[in-house]
């Protein structure tokens, strides 16, 4: 259990709404990622955060931002989401011995 | 450019028969590897890694893989497998740094009575 927690874990929103995702941890990892998991794409890297205030994008990054205010949390905000943000959400850090570990999903449907 | 392979993408086995899930892996230097498991509706698990030293890992639920550098593979075994096996399983390529990981698109795994 690397102590991850994701909010909401399901939710159901309209095309054009603004949706926020949170991603909190409990051991001080410095490194915190948000994945999209959608079938035959596997995981792909939206954003991901080296520290406080520090963050960087992924391979599909368009649609999303990022905050990290405090080591704990990394919230990801689609703007306006689309139909096409339809997806499984997974948080994800790094311990300390190189290894990436997720949290639950979080189950996004646009409609 | 990195990436990760995995050429099934959907296999079935009778429960007791051995399995094989293939993972090939494109990366410049010595990679880091992962294989997870992930339960419909859940998150992923991490089933083993190899970072280095012996080429054949043992991991959680009786599962072990060998690392090959020579064939850039690194496949995931397990000689008897349980009805609980059933679970999508993703390869994974780690960048010695430690914060870049390069996932393949899984393999869905069946078990028949």
């Amino acid at each position: 259990d690397a102590g991850i927690t994701q909010s909401p874990r399901h939710k159901v929103t309209e095309t054009g709404t603004p949706v926020t995702l949170r991603c909190h941890q409990t051991e001080n990892h410095r490194y915190m990622y948000w994945y999209r998991q959608d079938p035959g794409h596997g995981l792909r890297l939206i954003h991901y955060s080296y520290g406080v205030k520090d963050t960087d994008k992924g391979e599909v990054s368009d649609g999303y931002s990022v905050s990290r205010s405090k080591t704990e949390d990394f919230l990801l905000t689609l703007e306006s989401a689309t139909s096409s943000q339809t997806s499984v959400y997974f948080c994800a850090i790094t311990s300390s011995g190189n290894t990436i570990y997720f949290g639950e999903g979080s189950w996004l449907t646009v409609v | 450019a990195q990436s990760v392979t995995q050429p099934d993408i959907h296999i079935t086995v009778s429960e007791g028969a051995s399995l094989e899930l293939r993972c090939n892996y494109s990366y410049g230097a010595t990679p880091y590897l992962f294989w997870y498991v992930q339960s419909p509706g859940q998150g992923l698990q991490l089933l083993l890694k190899y970072f280095s030293g012996d080429t054949l890992v043992q991991g959680i639920k009786g599962f072990e893989a060998e690392f090959k550098r020579s064939q850039s593979s690194f496949n995931l075994r397990k000689p008897s497998v349980h009805w609980s096996d059933a679970a999508e399983y993703f390869c994974a390529v780690g960048a010695d740094t430690g914060n870049q990981f390069y996932f393949g698109t899984g393999t869905s795994l069946t078990v028949i009575p």
